[in-house]
Order: structure tokens, then C-alpha cells, then sequence
């Protein structure tokens, strides 16, 4: 089946260190893969996505690779901010149904001055 | 710029009870979607409607109904409501099915 496995949290870190979040999937076919922010009390917002093998997607600083041999989509940043404490969701599309998304279990960051 | 809007934001329920949990989107987004999010369970997908006019299972309907009342709105009703339902409900949109989704701030459901 497809499903997506993220590392526990919570992370913990200081401001300005470096963050890595592992994101490791299983899919049939090819998905699309997506890294999704939430901030405390509201909803999950796009970060980053990437649609193919060797793609990276990259915004605000945080950059993901898409690694079909490894199965893999981490999520970095080289130097993070107290802003950017959140819960991160890796998340798949999966291609052989209507486009159905399969999110991890989310992993939360927190960043501390 | 409202995007995703549910109402309410906060709500407590006695067992057996009633609710319906309202979604609008302001995109003229074709599909939509209700997911509950539990600790460490990630989102799950409850109901979604793909086009105004569809609406389809997702992977734990159980206890809950949809309606695609327009192509704004997508509601979500607990007939009667079960402590196992306690939850978070985000409301999502996207263009079109499998592009990007969009989601609410949460409604925050409990139960008792």
C-alpha cells in the first residue's frame, strides 16, 4: 500500500542550528511528493513539493530532494529561526486513484532562542 | 484573502448528539475535502468531493455525512456523535483533484 513515514519529534533545537526532518514513503507508481507547515492554531500550508525523481523543491529556506532510489524526501534547513517551530507533514500523491493524498504523521519542531 | 473558512472553531458535544461542521472556499476550487487529525496519526481523510456534485468515501468515514451543498461550500455532519470522534477537522480545497491542497484553520471537536 502507499504510506509515508516520518521521524519522530519533537525536535528541539537552537536558533540558527541545522534542521533535517527524514521522510521515507512507499507508493505504487510514481508520486508526487510534498512537504506541508503547521503553525500552532491554523491549518497546514504548501511548503515545498516535488513532482519527480531528482526534482528539489525548495522555499523559505527549507530545501527537499526527491530520491527515487532511496524512497526517499528529506526535509533541511540550514539555519533555522524560532518562526519556524511548527509540525512539518511529508505527504505523497498518490497516482493510481483521483490524486488522494497520503500524509506522514507529522513531525514537530521547536526551535529555541 | 479568507481562502478555506470553517466555522466553528471550537466546539463541545455531549455523546449522541448532532453537528454539522461548515466549510467555504473562496477559490473556485472544484474538489474539497474534510480530513481529522489525531496525535500521531498525521491527517486522515474522512469524505471528499472531487467535482460540485460528487461526493465520495475517504479512509475513515464511518459516523460522519457530507454535503456538497455548492461548489463554495462542503459541509460535515456527525448524526450522532461518539467520543472516538473527539478530534481536529480540517477542511481543504484544491483546483482540481490531486493539485495541492488548501486547508482551513481546524475546528476543535470534543466529545464527551
Amino acid at each position: 500500500g502507499n504510506s509515508v513515514t516520518q521521524m519522530e519529534g519533537p525536535v528541539t533545537l537552537s536558533e540558527e542550528a541545522f534542521l533535517t526532518i527524514n521522510c521515507t514513503y512507499t507508493a505504487t507508481g510514481y508520486p508526487s511528493l510534498f512537504w506541508y507547515v503547521q503553525y500552532p492554531g491554523e491549518g497546514l500550508q504548501l511548503l515545498l513539493k516535488a513532482t519527480k525523481a531528482d526534482d528539489k523543491g525548495s522555499n523559505k529556506g527549507f530545501e527537499a530532494t526527491y530520491r527515487k532510489e532511496t524512497t526517499s524526501f528529506h526535509l533541511e534547513k540550514g539555519s533555522v529561526q524560532v518562526s519556524d517551530s511548527a509540525v512539518y507533514f511529508c505527504a505523497l500523491r498518490i497516482t493510481d486513484s483521483w490524486g488522494k493524498f497520503q500524509f506522514g504523521a507529522g513531525t514537530q519542531v521547536v526551535v529555541t532562542p | 484573502n479568507a481562502g478555506v473558512t470553517q466555522t466553528p472553531k471550537f466546539q463541545v458535544l455531549k455523546t449522541g448528539q448532532s453537528m454539522t461542521l461548515q466549510c467555504a472556499q473562496d477559490m473556485n476550487h472544484n474538489s474539497m475535502y474534510w480530513y481529522r487529525q489525531d496525535p500521531g496519526m498525521g491527517l486522515r481523510l474522512i469524505y471528499y468531493s472531487a467535482s460540485e456534485g460528487t461526493t465520495d468515501k475517504g479512509e475513515v468515514p464511518n459516523g460522519y455525512n457530507v454535503s456538497r451543498l455548492n461548489k463554495r461550500e462542503f459541509s460535515l455532519r456527525l448524526e450522532s456523535a461518539a467520543p472516538s470522534q473527539t478530534s481536529v477537522y480540517f477542511c481543504a480545497s484544491s483546483e482540481a483533484a490531486g493539485q495541492p491542497q488548501h486547508f482551513g484553520d481546524g475546528t476543535r471537536l470534543s466529545i464527551l
